[in-house]
């Protein structure tokens, strides 16, 4: 069954540091692999995907994020975090006709 | 539309009253799902909707809860008989191709009293 896991429930960084938000996923088959974020009291809102190419893809607001086949990762990263990064961050990875969610991370980015 | 629109945007009701969400896809998206958000908390999947095909209700908690899609585009998630453990965000995501993703609606915030 597929299955997508966030081991960080919270992850905090200081304004300026480089932050990482950490997913792993268990798949069959190629995996569709997105990142999105939740600001307070708003929906889900995309960042990035992988769905095949380039390992490194990058996305919206500076964020990247790696696809690491041997590992079954996908983790986020940013190279300098903002205040306004402060969010929950979910994983996805595609299940069938849907996707599959990890259970989200919060980050906060503290001035 | 632009957007995955969802009404009401917040609505609270009494236990055991029932409670009708709307969800309004972007025009064109076949796909339609309904997930579930506690506190802030992970994604519960609950029902998904495919054109014309029998909808995939395997997530639905109970049998209180259903869903309907009118002519393959507006659809309503009825909950019966509200408990307060239903209290929760309600979200909607429809999708062309599951390779671009879903776009999600803003919610809808049930609060049971």
């Amino acid at each position: 069954a597929q299955s997508v896991a966030q081991p960080e429930d919270q992850v905090n960084v200081a304004e300026g540091n480089p932050l990482t938000v950490k997913c792993t996923y268990s798949v069959s088959g190629n995996p569709y692999l997105f990142w999105y974020v939740q600001y307070p009291n708003r929906g889900l809102q995309f960042l990035l995907k992988y769905i095949t190419g380039d390992n490194l893809v990058k996305g919206s607001y500076g964020f990247e994020a790696e696809f690491n086949k041997s590992q079954t990762s996908f983790h986020l990263k940013k190279p300098s975090a903002l205040v306004s990064d402060s969010a929950l961050y979910f994983c996805a990875v595609n299940a069938g006709n849907m996707l599959t969610f990890g259970g989200g991370t919060r980050l906060m980015v503290k001035p | 539309g632009a957007g995955v629109s969802q009404s009401p945007s917040n609505k609270v009701t009494e236990k055991g009253k029932d409670v009708e969400l709307r969800c309004d896809p972007i025009s064109g998206h076949t796909a339609l799902y309904w997930y579930r958000q506690s506190l802030g908390q992970g994604l519960e999947f609950l029902i998904y909707f495919q054109g014309n095909s029998a909808p995939d209700k395997s997530g639905l908690p109970s049998d209180r809860f259903s869903a309907e899609r009118t002519g393959g585009s507006v659809s309503t998630l009825t909950i019966q008989r509200t408990q307060q453990e239903d209290s929760a965000v309600y979200l909607c995501a429809s999708s062309s191709q599951l390779n671009y993703g879903y776009t999600f609606g803003s919610g809808t915030r049930l609060t049971v009293v």
